[in-house]
């Protein structure tokens, strides 16, 4: 099946510092989605990615669905505290239905040191 | 909160035990799904419904099954549970008009001894 790469794993960062993390996949998505989890709670979604090359931000947040629609890029400027949390990219395949069938990947665990 | 809950929240049985995980939502939404969440691989789809008595299986549906009898009650079954059936189970939903954006649960966490 279809399969997404993440990375890095994990990151450990000073308040203030920009983050940025990546998905890459060997087939291609037609959507590129980003989620983020707290502990103890499920996947939220932060950004949706819908066509190649688009660059959407939401806050702090600024995401990119790459022109090969193989990869994606989050980035996260001046981390505060409350962005720790594990951040999954998720994405649908081309040709795929309409339903919610995402791919995701195995997550990037943040830590932010105050 | 996308009015979503689980339950239990967190459940210990032994291996060959028939489990049930109930998800109910109040947001009238015809798509959900079960996910299962595991150290290094992310969250991984088990089955899904697009409307009443309508599901379809996910990458990793083996040992499991699944049943929707109304709009706001989907049930993930375990049949005989195995020790590889330890993981966090997330319930999502979503909206046809805006079907990829999935809500989540907040998850059941199963311990199979």
């Amino acid at each position: 099946g279809q399969q997404l790469n993440q990375s890095p794993q994990s990151m450990f960062i000073q308040e203030g510092e920009d983050v940025s993390m990546n998905c890459t996949s060997s087939s291609i998505f037609n959507t590129w989605l980003w989620y983020k989890q707290d502990p103890g709670e499920g996947p939220v979604l932060l950004i949706a990615l819908y066509k190649a090359g688009e660059l959407t931000s939401n806050g702090r947040l600024t995401a990119q669905f790459g022109i090969t629609r193989k990869d994606s890029f989050l980035n996260i400027s001046a981390s505060i505290p409350s962005d720790v949390g594990i951040y999954f990219c998720a994405g649908r395949g081309a040709g795929g239905t309409s339903y919610g069938k995402l791919t995701f990947g195995q997550g990037t665990i943040l830590t932010v040191h105050p | 909160d996308a009015g979503i809950t689980q339950s239990p929240r967190h459940k210990v049985t032994e291996t060959g035990t028939p489990v049930t995980l109930r998800c109910h939502q109040t947001e009238n939404h015809r798509y959900m799904y079960w996910y299962r969440q595991d150290p290094g691989h992310g969250l991984r789809l088990i089955h899904y419904s697009y409307g009443v008595k309508d599901t379809d299986k996910g990458e990793v549906s083996d040992g499991y099954s699944v049943s929707r009898s109304k709009t706001e009650d989907f049930l993930l079954t375990l049949e005989s549970a195995t020790s590889s059936q330890t993981s966090v189970y997330f319930c999502a939903i979503s909206a046809p008009r805006d079907p990829l954006s999935l809500h989540f649960g907040n998850g059941t966490r199963l311990t199979v001894t």
